[in-house]
C-alpha cells in the first residue's frame, strides 16, 4: 500500500506478557518515529530511526521498551513484561528525509490493552 | 510532557460556520505543523508553517503564527460535517522531533 501500515490494529495482553508491534513505513522514507498516545491526549515521542540507526530513544518510558529497524525499513516496537500503564495507542510515522521541516505520515496505530 | 496547549479543548459548531483553534507553545521553534485525527485513525498532516512565516493558506485552511507570542491559530472556513475530528498542533525545533499539544476536539453539526 501507499501509506504507513501498522499491525496488529488491536492487541490485548495479560500483565507480564511481552508484545511486539510492527510498522511498515512508506517505501523509501528515511525517518521513522514511534509515538505513544494516551486517551484524549496528543501523541508523545518515543523513539526515532534514521534508516537502521536509532538516533534517539529518549522518549522510551523504561528499559522494558525496545525498538529496532534492522534493515532500515520495517520497524518493531517490543514491550517486555507489560504493565497496565502501557495501555495506549502506539503510532508509527515516517518521513521522506532526515530534516525536521518535513510532514510526518502516520499509520492508524495499534491499540494496546493490558489486562 | 507536551509542549503546547490547544484552546479550546472542545468546539461544537454548525455546518457552514468557521472554526478557529489556537495553539500556544513554550520554546523556540523551526516550524509548526497542524494535524487532524479522525476517531480510531492515525494523524493526517494538514499544513506546515515555518518560523519566518506569518500566515499560510491551504484550501479552506488558514494558519497564522506569531512567534513573539509563541502562538498559532488554525481557521477552517465553511466547515463541513466531515471536518469533525481532533486537531493537533505540533512544534519542531531544529531537529526531527515533533512535540504535540493536547488537541482540540471539533464537532461540526449537520
Amino acid at each position: 500500500g501507499a501509506g504507513v501500515s501498522q499491525s496488529p490494529r488491536y492487541k490485548v495482553a495479560k500483565r507480564g506478557q511481552d508484545v511486539a508491534l510492527r510498522c511498515d513505513p512508506i517505501s523509501g522514507h528515511v525517518s521513522l518515529f514511534w509515538y505513544q498516545q494516551a486517551l484524549g491526549q496528543g501523541p508523545e515521542f518515543l523513539t526515532y530511526f534514521q534508516n537502521e540507526a536509532q538516533l534517539d530513544k529518549s522518549g522510551l518510558p523504561s528499559d522494558r521498551f525496545f525498538a529496532e529497524r534492522p534493515e532500515g525499513s520495517v520497524s518493531t516496537l517490543k514491550i517486555q513484561r507489560t504493565q497496565q500503564e502501557d495501555s495506549a495507542v502506539y503510532l508509527c510515522a515516517s518521513s521522506l528525509r532526515r530534516v525536521g521541516n518535513q510532514p510526518q505520515h502516520f499509520g492508524d496505530g495499534t491499540r494496546l490493552s493490558i489486562l | 510532557s507536551q509542549q503546547g496547549e490547544e484552546d479550546p479543548q472542545a468546539l461544537s459548531i454548525q455546518e457552514g460556520e468557521n472554526a478557529t483553534m489556537n495553539c500556544s507553545y513554550k520554546t523556540s521553534i523551526n516550524n509548526l505543523q497542524w494535524y487532524r485525527q479522525n476517531s480510531g485513525r492515525g494523524l493526517v498532516h494538514l499544513i506546515l508553517i515555518r518560523s519566518n512565516e506569518r500566515e499560510k493558506h491551504s484550501g479552506r485552511l488558514r494558519v497564522t503564527l506569531d512567534t513573539s507570542k509563541k502562538s498559532s491559530s488554525l481557521l477552517i472556513t465553511a466547515s463541513r460535517a466531515a471536518d469533525t475530528a481532533s486537531y493537533f498542533c505540533a512544534t519542531a525545533d531544529s531537529s526531527y522531533k515533533l512535540i504535540f499539544g493536547s488537541g482540540t476536539r471539533l464537532l461540526v453539526r449537520p
